[in-house]
C-alpha cells in the first residue's frame, strides 16, 4: 500500500464544474504538497499547506492533520484546469524529509 | 535562470551506452531530489540530497543507477549500460530545506533506442 493515496485517478468534468481531490496518507506529516502538471509541461507546486485551508484563485485547498486526509478543490472548472494534480508528503527521515508521491490525478475539463 | 535548470532537456542513446543527466537547483536550496516519469505513469522517488549529509539512494531502480551533487549544489545522474526501459523523463526538484515549497525542473527526456 502506498503511503500517499490519490482518489479520483481519472476525472473527467464539465466546464464550470465544481471539483474535488482527495489525498490520503498513512504516516505523521506535519505538511502537504499540492502540484500541477500539465500534459507535455513541467510541474508547478500550487500549495504546501499544514492546517486548515488556503486559497489561490479558484484552487483550494484543505487540510486535516488528524485525519491524516487533504482535498484540492476546483471551482468553476474551466478547460485550462486539465492537468495532472498529484498531492505529496514529506516523510521524515533521520536527515530531513523526503517527499512521497500520490499517483496523481488525471483531471480534464471539457467544455 | 531563476528557477531549476536540467540539462540536456532531450537525449537519445543507444542501448548499452551510458547517459548523465545534469540538474542545477535554485542556488541556496540544500534539498535535492531525482524523480523520473515513465509515459503515462506517476513519480518515482529516485534519490534525495539533504545538505551535507548522506543521500537517501533508496529509490534507485538498480545499481547501473547513480548520483552525485558537488558541493551542494550541482547533481549529475549517471545511468550506466541504459536498457530500453530507462526510457522516461528525469526530473530533478529543490527546495530551500526539506519543509518547503518544492520547485520542479523541465526534465531531461531519455529515450534508450
Amino acid at each position: 500500500k502506498n503511503e500517499v493515496e490519490q482518489s479520483p485517478q481519472n476525472l473527467t468534468a464539465q466546464e464550470g464544474e465544481f471539483i474535488t481531490i482527495n489525498c490520503s496518507y498513512s504516516v505523521g506529516i506535519s505538511a502537504l504538497h499540492w502540484l500541477q502538471q500539465h500534459p507535455g509541461g513541467g510541474i508547478v507546486s500550487l500549495f504546501m499547506l499544514s492546517s486548515g485551508k488556503k486559497k489561490h484563485g479558484r484552487l483550494i485547498a484543505t487540510i486535516n492533520i488528524q485525519e491524516k486526509h487533504s482535498s484540492l478543490h476546483i471551482t468553476a472548472s474551466h478547460p485550462r484546469d486539465s492537468a495532472v494534480y498529484i498531492c505529496a508528503a514529506p516523510i521524515n527521515m533521520e536527515y530531513g524529509n523526503k517527499l512521497v508521491f500520490g499517483a496523481g490525478t488525471i483531471l480534464r475539463v471539457k467544455s | 535562470g531563476a528557477g531549476v535548470s536540467q540539462s540536456p532537456s532531450n537525449k537519445v542513446t543507444e542501448k548499452g551506452k551510458d547517459v548523465e543527466l545534469r540538474c542545477d537547483p535554485i542556488s541556496g536550496h540544500t534539498a535535492l531530489y531525482w524523480y523520473r516519469q515513465s509515459l503515462g505513469q506517476g513519480l518515482e522517488f529516485l534519490i534525495y540530497f539533504q545538505g551535507n549529509s548522506a543521500p537517501d539512494k533508496s529509490g534507485l531502480p538498480s545499481d547501473r543507477f547513480s548520483a552525485e551533487r558537488t558541493g551542494g549544489s550541482v547533481s549529475t545522474l549517471t545511468i550506466q549500460r541504459t536498457q530500453q526501459e530507462d526510457s522516461a523523463v528525469y526530473l530533478c526538484a529543490s527546495s530551500l530545506s526539506s519543509g518547503n515549497t518544492i520547485y520542479f525542473g523541465e526534465g531531461s527526456w531519455l529515450t534508450v533506442v
